[in-house]
């Protein structure tokens, strides 16, 4: 019953090593978004997309690449991890609705540690 | 997405109305007022929204003041569970992100 889940939890790797990150929603929704939070709790957009179209492309290095191969989901693959990569990420969905309300859901958050 | 300006922390003792306050004087006459709430470790969760009126619904009510510069969130009743960090965010359009500030840090004490 999950809403929006996000493979794995937890991600402990090295530096220099390249991981994924998965995001699936189950809502119908036709709006992703990926947020990065840091160690000082910071909750910042990183990509969104739109119908598998990409619509947001906040400052970002490019080993940061998103996938969506459907509305349902939206991964995020990182190049050559770096010591800053290590933080939370999440993955959340929307669909617009009448009169401005626009949830966003969210996934429970992936924590990733590079050694 | 106009500004929003909260306290960085707040108390409140179980059972009592928490009152969160945010103020955001540069706001413009279609952005709405959301408020999310991050409990720790988990992902953050919508609460209420807002445009000109107040509103309320099983959660929380949210008050905008005539001028619109300013809202305050009330948790009527609240309980241990509702610890957590509370962000008010501005925003205008539709399926785009929302900019997270730093939020109050809302302790629910027993």
């Amino acid at each position: 019953d999950t809403a929006v889940s996000q493979t794995p939890k937890y991600l402990v790797t090295q530096m220099g090593n390249d991981k994924s990150i998965k995001c699936e929603q189950n809502l119908g929704h036709d709006t992703m978004y990926w947020y990065k939070q840091d160690s000082k709790k910071f909750l910042k957009i990183m990509f969104s997309y739109n119908n598998k179209e990409l619509i947001i492309n906040e400052t970002v290095p490019n080993r940061f690449s998103p996938k969506s191969p459907d509305k349902a989901h939206l991964n995020l693959h990182i190049n050559s991890l770096e010591l800053g990569d290590s933080a939370v990420y999440f993955c959340a969905s929307s669909q617009e609705q009448r009169g401005g309300l626009e949830t966003q859901y969210f996934g429970p958050g992936t924590r990733l540690l590079v050694l | 997405d106009a500004k929003t300006t909260q306290p960085p922390s707040m108390d409140c003792a179980e059972g009592r109305a928490a009152n969160l306050p945010c103020n955001h004087s540069t706001i413009s006459g279609n952005e709405y007022v959301y408020w999310y709430r991050q409990i720790h470790s988990q992902g953050p969760q919508y609460i209420i929204h807002g445009l000109k009126n107040n509103e309320t619904n099983e959660m929380a009510s949210l008050i905008i003041t005539e001028d619109r510069k300013s809202s305050t969130l009330i948790l009527p009743h609240a309980t241990l569970r509702d610890t957590a960090v509370y962000y008010c965010i501005v925003r205008r359009e539709t399926g785009y992100a929302l900019n997270f500030g730093k939020g109050t840090s809302l302790l629910v004490t027993p």
